[in-house]
């Protein structure tokens, strides 16, 4: 099986402006879930998707959305930008089952300038 | 709300030798998961071993084993004859069982370094 992909891998933005972020997860996976990871705040749970419901949610400001197609696949969503955002940005998908683990795809590392 | 704290920023080991890494989580519950995850230099997270809290038997993985503690909410990580390609950052992870959802919370990381 493929495993989890993200696109794009890197990312220049300008403050102020949006940005959307794609993650496709293993098939047959029907949960993402998102994480912000930065030197100072370390990784930080931003939301969780599953059978295209949010699931939980962490504690970001409303620019940070999200959601879930048909097929799985999700994106995240960051309105204007702050230089703050800059970040790793993480999706992780599982089966959705309780027990069973989750995946990590590579990153999109977003550069905010 | 759940916390996880590993205590030690940095660690480094010799090659062939044994290493342990600390972890210490604060729960009201009694029903969770534990992993810890490595992240290599390029990024990407991979899961080394994990917990589940109602089994008293520490898990094992090859090299990697855990001394989990519950009753002192200790999760410590041994790697045994490391080697160069252990090197990276290690994260311990919280898991409700107890609620829906997949969500980690993380502590704030360990880079190990393996010298040769």
């Amino acid at each position: 099986k493929a495993g989890v992909t993200q696109t794009p891998r890197y990312l220049i933005k300008t403050r102020g402006q949006q940005v959307t972020l794609s993650c496709s997860p293993i098939s047959g996976h029907r949960s993402v879930s998102w994480y912000q990871q930065t030197p100072g705040q370390g990784l930080q749970f931003l939301f969780e998707y599953f059978s295209e419901t949010q699931r939980n949610k962490g504690n970001f400001p409303g620019r940070f959305s999200g959601r879930q197609f048909s097929n799985s696949r999700s994106e995240m969503n960051v309105s204007t930008l702050e230089l703050g955002d800059s970040a790793l940005y993480l999706c992780a998908s599982s089966p959705g089952q309780e027990q069973a683990e989750q995946y990590f795809g590579p990153g999109t590392r977003l550069t905010v300038t | 709300a759940q916390t996880v704290t590993q205590s030690q920023p940095e660690m480094s080991v010799q090659e062939a030798e044994t290493v342990t890494l600390s972890c210490t989580y604060d729960t009201s519950e009694s029903d969770y998961y534990l992993f810890w995850y490595k992240q290599p230099p390029s990024r990407q997270m991979i899961l080394v071993i994990r917990q589940e809290a109602y089994k008293q038997q520490n898990a094992t993985e090859n090299r990697f084993s855990v001394n989990f503690q519950k009753a002192a909410k200790s999760f410590s990580l041994k790697i045994s004859d490391s080697q160069l390609g252990d090197a990276a950052m290690y994260f311990c992870a919280y898991r409700s069982a107890e609620t829906s959802g997949s969500r980690l919370t993380f502590g704030e990381g360990t880079q190990l370094t393996v010298n040769p």
